[in-house]
């Protein structure tokens, strides 16, 4: 398997800009997550869905952010209107099962600059 | 203060020295994982552990769930170890969040 396919591997926007992030779980995986990354924050969950249906939002930051999961291969995570302060590398991640003892296997991220 | 603390938050290392890398959280868990990012940015996932310790090649977790404490231990270190290890705990129950340590920044000189 090709593992978690992300892209764009890399994302220079300007302020104020609508930026659209995608991911391709690994094939047979019920379980997607969105994870942002800053020098600051460390990593944080934004959003995860289970069976393309989303669970937990509550990391989402504000409603400039959302995700879809239109099916089982595809997820987005859109920002609109982009701000600096989202400068961040956005990782997704799949895993097989609903458990939290299972192993999630991470995307190659996002690197994404606002200026 | 944060759910999940590691430390040390840096650490270098000599070729061959035995490191350890420790990770404490303050609230009851079901999971505790153990993650690598190497310099490039990947991240991979190198043990999930509930109770006891478990063993990788050179790398050995444990965890003491009384004292909500985890170490990551690697034998013989070696250069292409150098990597962010990273400590994330899940609370269980019907919620599959994970929650993330800063990370422990591990240089390995030759």
């Amino acid at each position: 398997d090709a593992g978690v396919i992300q892209s764009p591997r890399h994302e220079v926007t300007e302020m104020g800009q609508e930026v659209t992030l995608r991911c391709k779980p690994i094939s047979g995986h019920d379980y997607l997550f969105w994870y942002r990354q800053t020098m600051m924050r460390g990593l944080e969950l934004l959003i995860y869905f289970n069976n393309n249906v989303p669970i937990d939002d509550s990391g989402m930051p504000e409603d400039r952010f959302s995700a879809k999961m239109p099916n089982a291969s595809f997820s987005t995570l859109k920002i609109q209107p982009s701000e600096p302060r989202d400068s961040a590398v956005y990782f997704c991640a799949s895993s097989l099962g609903g458990s939290s003892k299972e192993t999630q296997y991470f995307g190659p991220g996002t690197r994404l600059l606002v200026l | 203060k944060n759910e999940v603390e590691q430390s040390p938050q840096n650490l270098t290392a000599q070729e061959g020295e035995f490191i350890t890398i420790n990770c404490s959280y303050s609230v009851g868990i079901s999971a505790l994982h153990w993650l690598q990012q190497h310099p490039g940015g990947g991240i991979v996932s190198l043990f999930m552990l509930s109770s006891g310790k478990k063993k990788h090649g050179r790398l050995i977790a444990t965890i003491n769930i009384q004292e909500k404490h985890s170490s990551l231990h690697i034998t013989a270190s070696h250069p292409r170890d150098s990597a962010v290890y990273i400590c994330a705990v899940c609370s269980g129950g019907s919620n599959y969040k994970l929650t993330f340590g800063k990370g422990t920044l591990l240089t390995v000189n030759p």
